[in-house]
């Protein structure tokens, strides 16, 4: 079973604060990857990396920016956060084959 | 390109019945496929897959689905519904080929009656 970790859980922020939510997993997957789900939505692909110092943007537009450094840690970061940035934002790897783990996610609201 | 169309953004059951979520894909390219739960305030967890091989695959819990390639299905099914079913399902679905990202329907939640 593949162990991957989101913090914060919940997060609620004023608007204009920078904010970087963490995804670890160690599984030692090269690629990962960050979703944006508001609720009862589908899931967007936002941004996703295919190893180390590799990152590409998704088929949905984001002001959020990510970094890859190591192979376990892509950490996702808004310079500025506003309202329009409330939502859940989920990150998942995989080793191939498609088949993808995801973890808890991150509950974003900005007020 | 691929796309997912899951009929129905509810469905309601009663314990002990069967449970039928259903799945139209869209694919250029031979799919793979796959169906995910979400529990509230979780992410998703994988049910089941379809890459290669026998048409009717088994996940965990008693889920089934099957690919049918002629009416572009991949409905999952399970014989008999329990309370621990109620979730939110997503249906998804990737090329076989070059990049590996998945693209998903937009969800049923199932409620079960007691």
């Amino acid at each position: 079973e593949a162990d991957i970790y989101q913090t914060p859980r919940y997060l609620v922020i004023g608007t204009g604060k920078k904010i970087t939510l963490e995804c670890s997993q160690t599984m030692g997957h090269d690629k990962m990857y960050w979703y944006q789900q508001d609720p009862g939505m589908e899931l967007h692909l936002i941004h996703y990396s295919y190893g180390v110092n590799s990152t590409e943007k998704g088929d949905l537009s984001s002001e959020s920016t990510v970094s890859r450094i190591r192979t376990e840690h892509f950490p996702l970061t808004l310079e500025s956060a506003r309202p329009s940035h409330t939502s859940q934002y989920l990150c998942a790897s995989s080793a191939g084959l498609r088949e993808q783990y995801f973890g808890p996610g991150t509950r974003l609201t900005v007020t | 390109a691929q796309s997912v169309t899951q009929l129905g953004s509810h469905v309601s059951v009663s314990e002990g019945a069967l449970v039928l979520l259903r799945c139209n894909y869209s694919s250029s390219v031979p799919p793979y496929l796959f169906w995910y739960v979400q529990y509230p305030n979780q992410g998703l967890q994988l049910l089941l897959k379809y890459t290669t091989g026998a048409t009717l695959v088994k996940g965990i819990n008693g889920f089934e689905a099957e690919f049918k390639k002629s009416e572009t299905s991949f409905h999952l099914t399970k014989p008999s519904a329990h309370m621990s079913d109620a979730a939110e399902y997503f249906c998804a679905v990737s090329a076989n080929f070059g990049n590996e990202k998945l693209t998903f329907g937009t969800g049923t939640r199932l409620t079960i009656i007691p």
